[in-house]
């Protein structure tokens, strides 16, 4: 059963524009995440949060930020899109901050810059 | 460099045959090694989580064991069903908590013909 849901499913843009990605769970869970998968399929972790803090910022460009506006809901901004940013965007929950509780994860927003 | 390393790249087995996956990864430390499904545009769905040294665990048809030692992992199914197709994702986890990484294969396809 779906518990993390993402918005838009896809997303095609021009390069330079700003996009921004919504997630929501309703697991009642303290950390979420977003990850970026890439062409090969490795998922790579590009923001924390848990309880609206960020715990872990991976080193990713500046144009890329996280809001949060409770512990349910993680956004993910791109001010300037550009064409190394296609992927597929993922979004996580996880009950806290032991990384051994399971990850829920949504169904990603594929992201097509032109 | 990739620290976590999966084979097949990808795998195609007849409906009702056994298969198994495997991971090496060079990890460390390593706290905890985790298998995840992802259906094609879905988001990854946890299988099991493995933790001890020498581990294994069962869940259903799918049963995977560790070796922290030889650093490596597998994962078998048994009876596979079409409803397996997916990429199987080896992920391993270099601390207890979430301020630790999480390590991702790019996974193995597997694909199941009637």
């Amino acid at each position: 059963e779906t518990a993390v849901f993402q918005t838009p499913n896809y997303h095609v843009t021009q390069v330079g524009n700003e996009v921004s990605f919504n997630c929501k769970q309703t697991l009642g869970h303290d950390t979420m995440y977003w990850y970026k998968q890439d062409s090969k399929k490795l998922l790579k972790i590009m923001f924390s949060y848990n309880n609206k803090q960020l715990i872990v910022n991976e080193t990713v460009p500046r144009r890329f930020s996280p809001q949060s506006s409770d512990k349910a809901h993680l956004n993910l901004r791109i001010k300037s899109v550009e064409p190394e940013d296609s992927a597929v965007y993922l979004c996580a929950s996880s009950l806290g901050l032991d990384s051994q509780n399971t990850l829920y994860f949504g169904a990603g927003t594929r992201l097509s810059v032109l | 460099k990739t620290q976590v390393e999966q084979s097949p790249q990808s795998l195609v087995v007849r409906q009702g045959e056994n298969c198994v996956l495997q991971c090496n990864y060079s990890v460390t430390p390593d706290n905890h090694l985790r298998w995840f499904k992802q259906d094609t545009g879905k988001g990854l769905v946890s299988l099991t989580v493995l933790v001890d040294q020498k581990d294994k665990t069962s869940n259903g048809r799918y049963s995977a064991t560790l070796d922290k030692d030889a650093k490596h992992s597998t994962l078998h199914i048994t009876a596979t069903l079409l409803d397996d197709t997916a990429t199987y994702i080896c992920v391993v986890g270099d601390r207890g908590s979430a301020l630790g990484r999480l390590h991702f294969g790019a996974g193995t396809q597997l694909i199941v013909i009637p």
